[in-house]
């Protein structure tokens, strides 16, 4: 299985900020790549697919970037609604994997 | 919108299996797949495996192959998910999750699943 590296695994911030969460993938997963969006008690929410692709509804301060085997995740302009647990997820090789999760907590 | 409605909590003896649904409604593309997401207490989301309806080919991650069995059936957009020869280590949240393709792009609300003697 392709293993995922996410870093750091916890991050504090504060509002109005803007933070860089990094996943590396121990081989390339093409762009088949996405991050979700996971607070206690709710579903998790997907907030980006193909790598760069904005989901549906999702705020444009979410960006992500990279190809291959690095890939990042960036929030600009931190806003309350925010700090939560962030995953990238592959699906290149039909055995998917997730990072080990990004807790983003209030400083 | 789609919606994804998961069947309820259970409790489990070990060495049982257990078996949760998931309904999907308003899935307004053609084709999709029925993926199942667990998340043990205190850890991260770890994907078990998918079903895509239409071809009936399923993929299951290495650790749960032999042990898990994930199905669907396109008419009634229910996806199943069944796990055998449970141990305290089950112990989760399941989370039905569905696409398109290798894309998750909806979840359901979770079933929490406990193994207890």
């Amino acid at each position: 299985d392709i293993q995922m590296t996410q870093s750091p695994s916890t991050l504090s911030a504060s509002v109005g900020d803007r933070v860089t969460i990094t996943c590396r993938a121990s081989q390339s997963v093409n762009n088949w790549l996405a991050w979700h969006q996971h607070k206690p008690g709710k579903a998790p929410r997907l907030l980006i697919f193909g790598v760069s692709n904005l989901e549906t509804g999702v705020p444009s301060r979410f960006s992500g970037r990279g190809s291959g085997t690095e890939f990042t995740l960036t929030i600009s302009g931190l806003q309350p609604d925010d700090f939560a647990t962030y995953y990238c997820h592959q699906s290149d090789d039909y055995s998917d994997t997730f990072g080990q999760g990004t807790k983003l907590e209030l400083k | 919108q789609v919606h994804l409605v998961q069947s309820g909590a259970e409790v489990k003896k070990p060495g049982s299996s257990v078996k949760v649904s998931c309904e999907a409604s308003a899935v307004t593309f053609t084709s999709f797949t029925f993926n199942w997401v667990r998340q043990a207490p205190g850890q991260g989301l770890e994907w078990m495996g998918r079903v895509n309806p239409l071809s009936g080919t399923s993929n299951y991650a290495q650790r749960f192959t032999g042990r898990v069995t994930i199905t669907a059936d396109e008419s009634r957009r229910i996806g199943n998910m069944e796990l055998r020869s449970l141990t305290s280590d089950d112990t989760a949240v399941y989370y039905c999750a569905t696409g398109t393709d290798r894309t998750i792009s909806f979840w359901g609300q979770g079933t929490l699943v406990t193994v207890s003697s």
